[in-house]
C-alpha cells in the first residue's frame, strides 16, 4: 500500500535558522501531496499542497516541491521563527472505497528557540 | 465560513457512560470524517462520510457508533469505551476529489477512566 516516511524529530533550531523536514513516499500512480501543521493544543491545518510532479507548494515562507524522480516532498523554510515551533505531517492523498483517504507520516515536532 | 467545530472540547466518561461527540460544518462539504490521534502519533482514520452515506469504516470497533443526520453534522455515538480509547478525536471535512484540502476541527480530547 502506500506509505510516507518523514524524517525522524524531534528538531530544535534556533530563531533564522534554515529548515528541511524530509519527507518521501511510496505510491502507485501519482498521489497528491500535503504538508499539514498541528499546533500545541489544535487540530491539524493544512500549510501547502501539490497536485502534480513539479510542482511548488507554498505558504508562510514555507515551500515543498514534488519530486517525482526521487518520489519526494521535502519541506523547507529559509528562516524560523519562534511561532513555527509545531508538529509537521506530511501526506499524501488516495483513493479508498469511493473516498479520499489522507497517509500521514509519522510527524516531525519542531521547537525553535529564540 | 471556513471552519469546523466541534462539541465539547474535553470528555471524561467511564466505561459504562453512553456520550455523544458532535461535529459542525458549513462549507458545503461533502465529505466528512473522524480521525483518532495519540499523543505524538498522527491522525488515524476511523471513519468517512460521502454525501451522508457512510463510505469507509477502517474496522472500528462497534463501541464507536458514526452518524451523519444532515449534511452539515457528524456525530460519534460512544458507549462502553475501554481507557485505552482515551485521545484526541479529530473531525474533518473536504470537498470531494483527491487534490481536495481537509479542514480539520480543534478536536475532542477524551479521557475514559
Amino acid at each position: 500500500g502506500n506509505s510516507v516516511t518523514q524524517m525522524e524529530g524531534p528538531v530544535t533550531l534556533s530563531e533564522e535558522a534554515f529548515l528541511t523536514i524530509n519527507c518521501t513516499y511510496t505510491a502507485t500512480g501519482y498521489p497528491s501531496l500535503f504538508w499539514y501543521v498541528q499546533y500545541p493544543g489544535e487540530g491539524l491545518q493544512l500549510l501547502l499542497k501539490a497536485t502534480k510532479a513539479d510542482d511548488k507548494g507554498s505558504n508562510k515562507g514555507f515551500e515543498a516541491t514534488y519530486r517525482k524522480e526521487t518520489t519526494s516532498f521535502h519541506l523547507e523554510k529559509g528562516s524560523v521563527q519562534v511561532s513555527d515551533s509545531a508538529v509537521y505531517f506530511c501526506a499524501l492523498s488516495e483513493r479508498g472505497q469511493g473516498a479520499q483517504k489522507l497517509v500521514f507520516g509519522q510527524g516531525t515536532r519542531l521547537t525553535i528557540n529564540p | 465560513d471556513t471552519e469546523v467545530t466541534q462539541t465539547p472540547k474535553h470528555l471524561v466518561m467511564g466505561m459504562t457512560n453512553k456520550k455523544s461527540l458532535k461535529c459542525e460544518q458549513h462549507m458545503g462539504h461533502r465529505a466528512m470524517y473522524w480521525y483518532k490521534q495519540k499523543a505524538k502519533k498522527p491522525p488515524e482514520l476511523m471513519f468517512v462520510y460521502s454525501y451522508e452515506k457512510l463510505s469507509i469504516n477502517e474496522s472500528v470497533p462497534s463501541r464507536f457508533s458514526p452518524e451523519c443526520p444532515n449534511s452539515s453534522l457528524l456525530n460519534l455515538h460512544l458507549h462502553a469505551l475501554q481507557p485505552e480509547d482515551s485521545a484526541l478525536y479529530l473531525c474533518a471535512s473536504s470537498q470531494e476529489g483527491l487534490a481536495s484540502e481537509q479542514f480539520f476541527g480543534p478536536g475532542t480530547r477524551l479521557t475514559v477512566l
